[in-house]
């Protein structure tokens, strides 16, 4: 069975500071990982994907994500946090031929200070 | 893009009340998902569809049903309300031939019952 931990439920930071998120997950065959962001009042949107034919992967608005096997790992990072930025973020793992089963994880709020 | 739209941002029900959330999306995805937000859990799948009239549990589908007549359109039923079913819910679509296929998001709709 899979599983997703997000490592802290609220993270804050500095604008212009890096942004880490952090995410490990459980899989028994490879996964495919993601990483979603939620606006306020709004629904999710997918920020990166994870699909094997890179470790690190680039997403839009600046973040990206490496897949470390070793460390079942797939941090979100963002060199300088912008504003704009605050959100929940989570992180969802699905298996290879369990295309429906997204697992997610419980979401970390992240703020951003001026 | 893909719009996936879900009919109400807000609703407030009684209980006992039957309660339909609606959806629909406009890119001709065989997947169709709903799940439930709440603080601190995260996004928990309650029922998907493959197909139409095809439809499986996710893991809470106690106290709920779906319907799906048409390939665009995925109902999900409160058969009888109660408060603990108080929640976002968030309707989603995908691709059925990839399972790096990124969900697409509703904005959701916020029910409170009381």
């Amino acid at each position: 069975a899979q599983s997703v931990t997000q490592l802290g439920s609220h993270v804050s930071v500095s604008e212009g500071a890096l942004v880490l998120l952090r995410c490990n997950y459980s899989s028994s065959v490879p996964p495919y990982l993601f990483w979603y962001v939620q606006y306020p009042n709004q629904g999710l949107q997918l920020l990166l994907k994870y699909t094997s034919a890179a470790t690190l992967v680039k997403g839009i608005n600046g973040f990206e994500a490496e897949f470390k096997k070793s460390e079942t790992s797939f941090h979100l990072t963002k060199p300088s946090a912008h504003m704009s930025d605050a959100a929940e973020y989570f992180c969802a793992v699905s298996e290879e031929g369990s295309n429906y089963k997204l697992t997610f994880g419980k979401g970390t709020l992240l703020t951003v200070n001026p | 893009d893909v719009k996936v739209t879900q009919s109400s941002r807000y609703l407030v029900k009684r209980t006992g009340e039957k309660v339909f959330l609606e959806c629909v999306q406009d890119m001709d995805h065989e997947n169709m998902f709903w799940y439930r937000q709440d603080p601190g859990l995260g996004l928990r799948l309650i029922y998907f569809s493959y197909d139409v009239k095809m439809k499986e549990k996710g893991d809470i589908p106690e106290g709920y049903s779906v319907s799906r007549e048409k390939k665009e359109r995925f109902s999900l039923i409160l058969e009888s309300a109660s408060t603990n079913q108080t929640s976002m819910y968030l309707c989603a679509s995908n691709l059925i031939d990839r399972d790096n296929s990124p969900l697409h998001f509703g904005n959701g709709t916020r029910l409170t019952v009381t």
